[in-house]
Formats: C-alpha cells, structure tokens, sequence
C-alpha cells in the first residue's frame, strides 16, 4: 500500500514564526510532490511542488526534499493568521495516480 | 490559469433522487479528471479517474453503478450519484490535470459541491 504520512497536529505557532510541516512516503517510485493549502470548507487550493532534491523557495514557502529519506517538508517563514489551514501533502509517480496525505493542521496565533 | 469549475457548488435533494455535478476546466484542456469526497475533517478520498473519451476507472470500494463519471470532452466531467441516501451527503470535489503539463502531475482542483440527501 502506497502511502503519505502527515502529522495530523494541530501544529500552534505564533504569528511571525515559522511553521515547518514534515512528510514521509513510501513509494520510491514517487518523482513529483505536492504542498497543497485547504482552508475549512473548501477544496485544496496548489501551493507548491518540487521534483528535485533540496530546497525550492516561492515567497514566505520553501519545499524541501530528501529523495534519500523520502522526506518533504514546507516551511511557512512569517506565518501569518490567514496560514491557519490543513495542508496537504501529496505524492505522484509518473503514472496517474497521486497519494495524499491527511493533512496537517496548522494554528497560527495572533 | 489553471482554472477548474464545479456546479453546482451545494445541492440538497431527498434521498431516491439522482443529483448530477459538473466539473469544467475552464482555461485548459484536461486529459484527466480525479473525483473525491471529502467527510467533515477527513482526508480525500479519490472515488475515480477519468479519462477523455474512455470509462472512468474507480477506487475499490466505490460503487461504479451508483456513481456514474462521464468525461465526454476536454473540459468537462461529470458525476452521477444516482439514488441518493444520506450516507452520500458529502463534499465532492473534482480536480484536472492539464494536458501536455503532465510532467509533473499537479493538478487543480474545483471549488467543491456540497451534497446533503435528506
């Protein structure tokens, strides 16, 4: 069974910090992935993906991967009240399919 | 770019009756669909995959007769859920994979339809 595995949180931070969300997979076979934002009644809205080894920085978000530990993670640097959300992570091999993870939620305190 | 439309965005309809949901790529062509439901505070769960032109392929444990996926252009699928039952209320939501941008396999997702069947 392929799987992606998030911390189900709720991850606290305070406002102006950083949130770092972490992500294991199973599948070796994985070659892109995916940080996806979905706010509480609403569908997942794309904030990020990375294929490459190591860090790949857009705004106040960094994706980080370690291919080698079938890590990713997502740095929110500054995080800011409206970050508060579920973020999902999320897996593709090179065929159709893409795993995703729970999601992990995230509290950013004013 | 990259947008994806659902309609209608919420429905209520009495269990029996058979509610249909669009799914529009609106501004690129899709050569794939995915269809989720998503339970209060549970993950996605992935119902089908739909293909351009050929039959949905569906998830184990989803019911192809009862839930009926057409993807009859580039732009468009649609989901059946034929009678309805209270269990099906749900938020369905579809998503699209843009053709020729398949290198990296994202995809978009719609806004959602929110099912309740009473």
């Amino acid at each position: 069974q392929k799987e992606v595995e998030q911390n189900s949180g709720p991850l606290s931070v305070p406002e102006g910090a950083i949130a770092s969300l972490n992500c294991t997979y199973s599948d070796r076979g994985s070659q892109s992935f995916f940080w996806y934002r979905q706010y509480s009644g609403k569908s997942p809205e794309l904030i990020m993906f990375i294929y490459s080894n190591g860090d790949k920085e857009d705004g106040r978000f960094t994706a980080q991967l370690n291919k080698a530990s079938q890590y990713v993670s997502l740095l929110i640097r500054d995080s800011q009240p409206s970050d508060s959300a579920t973020y999902l992570c999320a897996a593709a091999t090179g065929g159709f399919k893409t795993i995703f993870g729970a999601g992990t939620r995230l509290f950013v305190k004013a | 770019g990259a947008v994806v439309s659902q309609h209608p965005s919420w429905v209520i309809c009495k269990s029996g009756t058979s509610v249909k949901i669009e799914c529009r790529s609106l501004d690129f062509q899709a050569t794939t669909m995915f269809w989720y439901r998503q339970f209060p505070k549970q993950s996605l769960m992935l119902m089908a995959t739909s293909n351009e032109g050929s039959k949905a392929t569906y998830e184990q444990g989803v019911e192809k007769d009862k839930f009926l996926i057409n993807h009859a252009s580039l732009t468009l699928s649609t989901l059946t859920v034929t009678s309805a039952h209270p269990e099906d209320s749900s938020f369905y939501i579809c998503s699209a994979r843009a053709y020729l941008v398949v290198k990296y396999n994202e995809q978009f997702f719609g806004p959602g339809t929110r099912l309740t069947v009473l």
